[in-house]
């Protein structure tokens, strides 16, 4: 079975300061992973994907196959990050549904 | 260009009662999924369908019911309403091409049943 696992609820950070949001997984196949993130008021929406080792909105993600990790990072956090972050796992070929982890606050305080 | 509509956005029903989610995409998607969401919890999926007529069962699918008549429309059914499906229910929809993973989503509607 698939798995994703967040271990914060809640990550409160100053403005400026280092941002890392956990993920581990659980699949025993090659996964594809992603960061979905939800501003307030706002949809779901796909932050980045692992398999475009792109950087958005200053946020960069790692897939560590030998700690089985997807942690989310961004060297300086700014208050317009402030949202619910989902790591999610697509590991079942052909119905492309997602995996979610139950996401983590992120508060970035002035 | 609306994306993902879901309708409606908040209701509360009785224990028995039935409704229908209504959701529709106009991105000419052939994926199409519904998921819901307990407080605390992630999204988890209920129903999912790959195209026009075809449907399949998700992680939690019981007391739930869809229907794929069409690419635009994805209904879901709720027979006899149970206050364990209190939640937050997202329909989302994915484009069937090689990319994976960017499923687009709708505003959600929260439901309670008393």
């Amino acid at each position: 079975a698939q798995r994703v696992t967040q271990p914060e609820k809640l990550l409160s950070v100053f403005k400026g300061a280092p941002v890392e949001l956990k993920c581990n997984y659980s699949y025993s196949g090659s996964p594809e992973l992603f960061w979905y993130v939800q501003y307030s008021r706002q949809r779901l929406q796909l932050l980045l994907r692992h398999i475009s080792r792109e950087s958005i909105k200053g946020f960069t993600a790692d897939l560590n196959k030998g700690e089985t990790s997807f942690h989310l990072k961004k060297p300086f956090a700014q208050e317009e990050d402030s949202a619910m972050y989902y790591c999610a796992l697509s590991g079942v070929t052909g119905r492309r549904a997602l995996t979610f982890g139950s996401g983590t606050r992120l508060q970035v305080q002035p | 260009n609306a994306g993902v509509t879901q309708t409606p956005k908040f209701r509360i029903l009785k224990i028995g009662q039935s409704m229908t989610l209504q959701c529709t995409q106009d991105m000419n998607h052939n994926y199409m999924y519904w998921y819901r969401q307990d407080p605390g919890m992630g999204l988890k999926l209920i129903y999912y369908s790959v195209g026009a007529g075809i449907t399949d069962k998700g992680e939690v699918p019981n007391g739930y019911n869809v229907s794929r008549s069409t690419t635009e429309d994805f209904p879901l059914r709720l027979e006899l309403a149970a206050p364990s499906q209190t939640s937050v229910y997202f329909c989302a929809s994915s484009y069937s091409g090689q990319t994976t993973g960017e499923l687009f989503f709708g505003e959600g509607s929260r439901l309670t049943v008393l």
